[in-house]
């Protein structure tokens, strides 16, 4: 089992949809819990922190369930621009630096 | 501008001659870092280092080397290529190690032939 799992996608919506992804992690001891996303041929860059109590950040909605192990990403009214591979991003805090990405899910908005 | 800069952006190599990677960030990070990004494999930590002279494994260690003799710079080592190390690699730095403000550089495009 891969220590971050994601759904590949890719997701097709159309412009002004809503879409959900998940990401589920295998180490309960994980600490820090991220979004990043990534456009075609370029690095990521952090979207956003995902907190225990859920946060929102404009259109994007994160929240993380410790107790199932999965993390989530909502976006509402998705744009043109919201097109790009979303990376779920993990760390074991103290104790080790280690730093797990998912393999990303693929999102594709349409006019 | 705060940045991380790889160099190089690209790069065709023959296997079994070495080849250095360099990093560099002036934004004064502790934390550097090394992943490699394969399709369907997503981004895998090669090695880390907390410090100057402080570095760590990763995931996937084997065939590279790196070092950590100033704060700013992090070069990855091929010391003999191959062709399983073909890939595109990307050098991360963040003031702490938990894996949010992590800045990327643009990456390199490494073939091995």
């Amino acid at each position: 089992r891969k220590e971050v799992e994601q759904d590949p996608g890719p997701f097709n919506v159309p412009e002004g949809a809503t879409v959900a992804f998940n990401c589920t992690y295998s180490n309960s001891a994980s600490q820090s819990f991220f979004w990043y996303r990534q456009d075609c041929r370029k690095e990521p860059k952090l979207l956003m922190s995902v907190y225990s109590s859920g946060n929102e950040d404009g259109r994007f909605t994160a929240q993380l369930n410790r107790a199932s192990q999965y993390i989530s990403l909502l976006i509402r009214d998705s744009k043109l621009s919201d097109s790009a591979t979303y990376l779920c991003v993990v760390n074991l805090g103290t104790g080790g630096f280690k730093t797990i990405f998912g393999a990303g899910t693929r999102l594709f908005v349409k006019a | 501008e705060a940045q991380v800069t790889q160099n190089p952006r690209y790069l065709i190599t023959v296997t079994g001659k070495k080849l250095t990677v360099t990093c560099s960030q002036n934004m004064n990070h502790e934390y550097m870092s090394w992943y490699r990004q394969d399709p369907g494999l997503g981004l895998r930590q090669i090695y880390y280092s907390m410090n100057v002279e402080v570095t760590d494994k990763g995931d996937v260690p084997e065939g590279y080397k790196v070092s950590r003799k100033e704060k700013r710079n992090f070069p990855l080592i091929l010391e003999s290529p191959s062709p399983n190390q073909t890939s595109l690699y990307f050098c991360a730095s963040s003031p702490h190690g938990t894996g949010g403000g992590y800045t990327f550089g643009s990456g390199t495009r490494l073939t091995v032939v």
